[in-house]
């Protein structure tokens, strides 16, 4: 099956500062997400990006499919920041009923933000 | 947006019992949903997919008569941890398929619940 890596591991960041999250994929794919897991386990999509730059607020991502890499920046980093941040790829078409998605999941990147 | 709801959120059972966890998507109906485990610290691992009508396809390793899935409905789907052990005791992730949504492509049609904590003692 396809492999993910996310790189690093573990992240500590003083509040304000920027930071790169990636993730590596072994194959091509057809969708690809990044979440953000809270301290009470809630998953929280921050961005469907199978291709091509979003943004939202202090947080983009930027997907290079081509390559096999995705990156999710965070910028002026909060407190709130802190949590797991999971990258999942999935190679298959998902279609009208989404009856053959089979996400698989990065280890995540454990981000902690300081006061 | 879509709202996946998943009951309860936290659970304690005492070996030997069996425990039903329900995921329902509320203002869509899902024809395919989606059960995952995850170990403290660790990443996600799909378990089963979810088809309403029909039997849920379990991915390696997962014992299926120890994880009943069951979805009955376009809203709901269960999974019952039978005869739970203390090893069974993990974090349990559902998510919901918005149909159509993925063709469009914008925006993700994988809506997730909340998780449920079990814990067996």
């Amino acid at each position: 099956g396809i492999q993910v890596e996310q790189s690093p591991p573990d992240l500590i960041l003083q509040e304000g500062a920027n930071s790169t999250l990636r993730c590596n994929f072994s194959d091509s794919v057809n969708n690809l997400q990044w979440f953000h897991q809270n301290p009470w386990g809630q998953l929280i999509n921050l961005f469907y990006i199978p291709s091509g730059t979003k943004q939202n607020g202090r947080l983009s991502a930027t997907t290079v499919a081509t390559e096999r890499y995705s990156l999710l920046y965070i910028s002026s980093s909060q407190t709130t920041d802190s949590g797991v941040y999971f990258c999942a790829v999935d190679r298959s078409y998902w279609g009208f009923t989404g009856a053959n998605s089979k996400l698989t999941f990065g280890k995540g990147i454990t981000l902690s933000v300081r006061p | 947006g879509a709202v996946v709801s998943q009951h309860p959120s936290r659970v304690i059972c005492k070996s030997g019992t069996s425990v039903k966890i329900e995921c329902r998507s509320l203002d869509f109906q899902a024809t395919t949903m989606f059960w995952y485990r995850q170990f403290p610290k660790q990443s996600l691992m799909l378990m089963a997919t979810s088809n309403e009508g029909s039997k849920a396809t379990y991915e390696q390793g997962v014992e299926k008569d120890k994880f009943l899935i069951n979805h009955a409905s376009l809203t709901l789907s269960t999974l019952t941890v039978t005869s739970a052990h203390p090893e069974d005791s993990s974090f349990y992730i559902c998510s919901a398929f918005r149909p159509g949504q993925g063709v469009i492509g914008y925006d993700s049609p994988l809506h997730f619940g909340n998780g449920t904590r079990l814990t067996v003692t």
